[in-house]
């Protein structure tokens, strides 16, 4: 099964500057990588998915990148603001023959100072 | 996208009982997904459920332990049977909307269970 590694459990940054987060996996290359937000107490809200044969994907201030060479997928959000403070997870799939079931990442909880 | 709405949101059991949790989609899905995620974990998948069909329940989770319903397209519940405190977790419900065209997975809102 696939392994999921997310960079740092915590990322701190200045208001308006870019999080940059980061997933790697370690098995086969997905079909899709997705990633999702997760408030405290909150479910995981969907915010991108990108395709295998998809270098990079954007949705307003959001950028994911996925390199399959290095099995790492890359997450930005840019002019970051305090309302971005939050957990993102980073999701794949499971298997190799899409049975629609999930892997999910530890998290990276980025905190956003005014 | 489709909505969840997921209840209890939370819960404080005794050790030994049972807690059924209650999830309704407003519109009519194949399959349901039941996660669990511990506190400062990341979400681990239980089982899944298909309408008609018995509940796949994924390695390290039991059917009498966790066991499943879904009567139709757009409801399900999960059973945390026989609760010690080790099954303090939030429980989340969600449901694929569109996975190939781009839409990701709904998720409810959870619920925290705490047995005491």
């Amino acid at each position: 099964s696939q392994k999921i590694e997310q960079n740092s459990e915590a990322l701190n940054i200045q208001e308006g500057k870019t999080a940059t987060l980061t997933c790697n996996y370690t098995n086969y290359s997905p079909a899709y990588l997705q990633w999702y937000r997760q408030d405290p107490g909150r479910g995981p809200v969907f915010l991108l998915l990108i395709r295998e044969n998809e270098k990079e994907k954007r949705k307003e201030r959001l950028k994911v990148t996925f390199d399959t060479t290095l099995k790492q997928s890359l997450f930005h959000i840019t002019a970051s603001q305090p309302a971005d403070s939050a957990t993102y997870l980073c999701a794949l799939d499971r298997t190799p023959t899409n049975d629609y079931k999930l892997s999910f990442g530890a998290g990276t909880t980025v905190t956003v100072r005014a | 996208s489709a909505v969840i709405s997921q209840k209890p949101s939370r819960d404080i059991c005794q050790r030994g009982t049972s807690l059924t949790i209650q999830c309704q989609v407003d519109s009519q899905v194949t399959m349901m997904f039941w996660y669990r995620q511990q506190p400062g974990q990341s979400l681990t998948l239980i089982a899944t459920a298909n309408q008609g069909s018995e509940a796949t329940y994924e390695s390290g989770f039991v059917i009498d332990k966790f066991p499943i319903s879904r009567p139709n397209l757009t409801f399900s519940t999960l059973t945390v049977s026989n609760m010690s405190p080790e099954d303090s977790s939030i429980y989340l419900c969600s449901v694929e909307t569109g996975y190939t065209q781009g839409y990701g997975y709904t998720f409810g809102s959870g619920t925290r269970l705490t047995v005491v």
